[in-house]
C-alpha cells in the first residue's frame, strides 16, 4: 500500500531562516509527488511536484523540494522564510495501484515563521 | 474566475437533516473529486468521478451520495445528517484520471457543522 509520513506536525522558523518540512513515503513503482499549502480557512494549494527527472524541484512562491530516492523522501525547502509562508502543509503521492486518480496525503505540517 | 468552486462556504444543520454541496470547474477536467477533511485536519479521498462515471467510492457510507450532471459539475448530497458528519469537505479536479503526473486543483471547502 502507499503511504506518505510527515514526521513534524509543527516546524517553527524565525523570518529570513531557511526551512525544511519533512516528508517520507512508500510506493510500489515510481512515486509521483506533491506538496500543497492551506492557508487559514482556505482550500489547498498546489505547490509543486516531482515526476521525474532533476532531484530538486522548484515550485511556487519560492518553494523547492528535494527528491532523494534511497531515502524515500521529498522534503519541502525555502531558503528564506517569510511571516506570510505560514500555514499548513500537507505531502502527498498519487496512488498508481489502481486507476483512481486519488492522492493519499500526509497528516499535514503547520509551519509557524516568527517575525 | 475561480477555477474550482464549491458552494456554500459554510453549512450548519441539525442531525437528520438532508443537505447537499454544490462543486463546479472552469478548467475543462475530466477528473472530479470529494474529500474529506476531519478534525485533526486529515485530508481522505471520498470519492472520483471521470466524464461523470464513479470511479472510486472510498468506503464512504450511502448516506453521501454524489452526482454528475455533467463533467464540469460535481455535488455531494448527504442524506440524515450525522454529528461525525462535521468537517471540511473539498472538491477538487484533474485534467484526466490516468495521467499521474497531473496536479489536482482544490475548491475552497464547505465546513458542514452538525448539531
Amino acid at each position: 500500500a502507499q503511504s506518505v509520513a510527515q514526521p513534524e506536525d509543527q516546524v517553527n522558523v524565525a523570518e529570513g531562516n531557511p526551512l525544511t518540512v519533512k516528508c517520507t513515503y512508500s510506493v510500489s513503482g515510481n512515486p509521483y509527488l506533491f506538496w500543497y499549502v492551506q492557508y487559514p480557512n482556505r482550500g489547498l494549494q498546489f505547490l509543486l511536484k516531482y515526476i521525474t527527472g532533476d532531484n530538486l524541484v522548484k515550485g511556487s512562491y519560492g518553494f523547492e523540494a528535494e527528491f532523494n530516492k534511497s531515502q524515500t523522501s521529498f522534503h519541502l525547502k525555502k531558503p528564506s522564510a517569510l511571516v506570510s509562508d505560514s500555514a499548513l502543509y500537507f505531502c502527498a503521492v498519487r496512488d498508481i495501484s489502481g486507476n483512481t486518480g486519488k492522492l493519499i496525503f500526509g497528516q499535514g505540517t503547520t509551519l509557524q515563521v516568527k517575525p | 474566475d475561480t477555477a474550482v468552486s464549491q458552494t456554500p462556504k459554510y453549512l450548519v444543520t441539525q442531525m437528520g437533516n438532508d443537505k447537499s454541496i454544490k462543486c463546479e470547474q472552469n478548467l475543462g477536467h475530466d477528473t472530479m473529486y470529494w474529500y474529506k477533511q476531519d478534525s485533526k485536519k486529515f485530508l481522505k479521498i471520498m470519492f472520483s468521478y471521470n466524464n461523470k462515471e464513479l470511479i472510486i467510492n472510498e468506503t464512504v457510507p450511502n448516506r453521501f451520495s454524489p452526482k454528475s450532471p455533467d463533467k464540469a459539475h460535481l455535488n455531494l448530497h448527504i442524506n440524515s445528517l450525522e454529528l461525525g458528519d462535521s468537517a471540511v469537505y473539498f472538491c477538487a479536479s484533474s485534467r484526466d484520471l490516468w495521467t499521474a503526473s497531473y496536479e489536482q486543483y482544490f475548491g475552497p471547502g464547505t465546513r458542514l457543522t452538525v448539531t
